[in-house]
């Protein structure tokens, strides 16, 4: 079974949209969870953390359920700039060193 | 934030060659930096975490004397693939982690390997 795993879409959707990802993860000690953004053929780069509680950074809402092994991750108003594909990532640490396992991702393209 | 580069930003080279692909930290010192690999459609998949002063350590199936991992200094690593073959060509990224920023890493910008 695969450390992290998303459903990786595509998602089409207009703009203004809402939109939300869904993310699972197997490891039960798993420490901390992340959203990272990808745009074709660069490098991720950090959208947000997630915290238990839930975090929201403008239009966008992380959720974390730790008794579901659950991470999902809200994009309201989408842009056209939001088009990107979108990695669920998560921190298991493992004999002193941390560990990022991605998910494979879930690619958003933005209508106009 | 941080910043990571890796040089070159891709490469072309024929079949039995060796390519050496560097990770600097620009603004920061990293004890601690990662090299990925992804393939088309996949997502990203540690090879191996290098460590400053010490050997690299290796996730299970990557080849250390293919991959040859060197950290010489708090500000470089460096990944050399030896002789390559194309089920080589690939998009390798690495990343390094600040310490005073909790578990953040910073990835570089990647590096595209086609090995014909």
């Amino acid at each position: 079974r695969k450390e992290v795993e998303q459903d990786p879409g595509p998602f089409n959707v207009p703009e203004g949209a809402t939109v939300a990802f869904n993310c699972t993860y197997s490891n039960s000690a798993s420490q901390s969870f992340f959203w990272y953004r990808q745009d074709c053929r660069k490098e991720p780069k950090l959208l947000m953390s997630v915290y238990s509680s839930g975090n929201e950074d403008g239009r966008f809402t992380a959720q974390l359920n730790r008794a579901s092994q659950y991470i999902s991750l809200l994009i309201r108003d989408s842009k056209l700039s939001d088009s990107a594909t979108y990695l669920c990532v998560v921190n298991t640490q493992q004999t002193g060193a941390n560990n990022l396992f991605f998910g494979t991702g879930t690619r958003l393209t933005v209508i106009p | 934030g941080a910043v990571v580069s890796q040089h070159p930003s891709w490469v072309i080279c024929k079949s039995g060659t060796s390519v050496k692909i560097e990770c600097r930290s620009l603004d920061f010192q990293a004890t601690t930096m990662f090299w990925y690999r992804q393939f088309p459609k996949q997502s990203l998949m540690l090879m191996a975490t290098s460590n400053e002063g010490s050997k690299a350590t290796y996730e299970q199936g990557v080849e250390k004397d293919k991959f040859l991992i060197n950290h010489a200094s708090l500000t470089l690593s460096t990944l050399t693939v030896t002789s390559a073959h194309p089920e080589d060509s690939s998009f390798y990224i690495c990343s390094a982690r600040d310490w005073s920023l909790y578990n953040e890493q910073f990835f570089g910008p990647g590096t595209r390997l086609t090995v014909l």
